[in-house]
């Protein structure tokens, strides 16, 4: 079954504790993006990549790092998590033809908490 | 910059109702358009884009969008409303003329809650 998915799917952690959360796709798609969700912000991206080694600032890259050393796999990594990271996170991925025009397969969610 | 709004955070349809979710958008040059759906307790899900051609798409579950370039306005449709359609919308543009990898790059929304009420 092609699909996004994430891990973990629920993080309770604390202020500072570094973090990974891990995104993987199985459809072999150039692209991967990582967004976070916030009641009246909507979706914000934080990262994206255009493919392997090729990753990009979104609109709020501020306390996350990203890294893309396989083709399927696309971590978001929190180095010191603060209390206004707290959110719903989603990762995504698609095709690169078209100048991106194909749209996105999104993965279940992260909703991370930080105390 | 690129930019999305949606004017409404919620919309209220009665069922059997035509429903329209607006959005507008801002982006130098000619834009890729998507909407996306979010039911409760789920991911989000593709509903329909425009990218060129006709400016009346049509996508999943009976739902088609009008692109208007002069409006700069991609409003979501539904001839008649379900319960079920209930969920949260969100428009997204995309500018496939911007430099280097910045076309990578896809504004969403603020999303609006749509309502369907029996």
């Amino acid at each position: 079954e092609a699909q996004v998915t994430q891990n973990p799917r629920y993080l309770i952690t604390v202020t500072g504790k570094k973090l990974t959360v891990t995104c993987s796709q199985n459809m072999n798609h150039e692209y991967m993006s990582w967004y976070r969700q916030d009641p009246g912000l909507g979706l914000r991206q934080i990262y994206y990549s255009m493919n392997v080694e090729v990753t990009d600032k979104g609109d709020v890259p501020e306390g996350y790092k990203v890294s893309r050393k396989e083709k399927r796999n696309f971590p978001l990594i929190l180095e010191s998590p603060s209390p206004n990271q707290t959110s719903l996170y989603f990762c995504a991925s698609s095709i690169l033809a078209g100048g991106l025009e194909s749209e996105q397969y999104f993965g279940p969610g992260t909703r991370l908490t930080v105390t | 910059a690129q930019s999305v709004a949606q004017p409404e955070d919620q919309v209220n349809v009665a069922e059997g109702n035509p429903l329209t979710v607006k959005c507008t958008y801002s982006v130098s040059g000619n834009p890729y358009l998507f909407w996306y759906v979010q039911y409760p307790n789920r991911g989000l899900q593709f509903l329909l884009k425009y990218i060129t051609g006709d400016n009346l798409v049509k996508g999943s579950y009976g739902f088609e969008a009008e692109f208007n370039k002069s409006q700069t306005s991609f409003h979501l449709k539904k001839p008649s409303a379900l319960v079920s359609d209930s969920a949260l919308y969100f428009c997204a543009v995309r500018n496939p003329n911007a430099g280097g990898t910045s076309y990578g790059k896809l504004t969403f929304g603020q999303g609006t809650i749509l309502t369907v009420h029996p």
